[in-house]
């Protein structure tokens, strides 16, 4: 069975500053996808990026990337000129390429932005 | 993406009472999903409801417990039936959204129990 751990319960970052947040998996998969989610205190769960495990590019939306190291099965997230606005929960999430639908979730990590 | 929305946000109810929790969806879908997520924790999935069939359980969730309607590709609805306090949670639906089936969710419920 596929597992997810995120082992950082919490973070701080500097407003401006750059954090990364780490995930690791285990699956026996060669095909899948790795997510992070955000949810910050409002609760609405949000779609920060996705990573396809067939593509060796690193996924990249505007300040957030991942280092994706399929061998080392590690999937951490990077988020540049951190704002206030990106304090939130964010989960790494699993899921396989077809069949089942299932995610598989991190048991999150709390991103605190100092000012 | 989708524009998903539940009601009630929030509600605080007496044990042994149920409690009914609505999810719309702005467009047609073919699954969607319910979690719970007890404070401080991750997700956990309740069940899956695909339209026309019954609701798909995951283990130790029970439809007695859990009852699920889902009457069209746009709703569904998630009871929390007989509660205790133990089911004090935010509960969120989810649906799946675009090639990679990204998952996209409602705002969720806030349920506490008393």
């Amino acid at each position: 069975a596929q597992t997810v751990t995120q082992s950082q319960p919490e973070m701080s970052v500097q407003e401006a500053e750059t954090v990364t947040l780490s995930c690791t998996y285990d699956t026996s998969e060669s095909d899948y996808y790795l997510f992070w989610y955000k949810q910050p205190p409002s609760r609405q769960m949000i779609l920060v990026i996705r990573q396809e495990a067939y593509k060796q590019q690193n996924a990249t939306e505007n300040r957030f990337s991942v280092n994706f190291q399929k061998a080392a099965k590690s999937f951490s997230l990077k988020i540049s000129d951190s704002q206030l606005g990106d304090a939130a929960m964010y989960f790494c999430a699993y899921r396989t390429f077809s069949g089942t639908y299932k995610y598989i979730f991190g048991t999150g990590t709390r991103l605190k932005v100092l000012a | 993406s989708a524009v998903i929305s539940q009601k009630p946000s929030r509600d605080i109810c007496q044990r042994g009472t149920s409690l009914t929790i609505q999810c719309q969806v702005d467009s047609q879908v073919t699954m969607m999903f319910w979690y719970r997520q007890q404070p401080g924790q991750s997700l956990t999935l309740i069940a899956t409801a695909n339209q026309g069939s019954e609701a798909t359980y995951e283990s130790g969730f029970v439809i007695d417990k859990f009852p699920i309607s889902r009457p069209n590709l746009t709703f569904s609805t998630l009871t929390v039936s007989n509660m205790s306090p133990e089911d004090s949670s935010i509960y969120l639906c989810s649906v799946f959204m675009g090639e990679s089936y990204e998952q996209y969710f409602g705002p969720g419920t806030r349920l506490t129990v008393t």
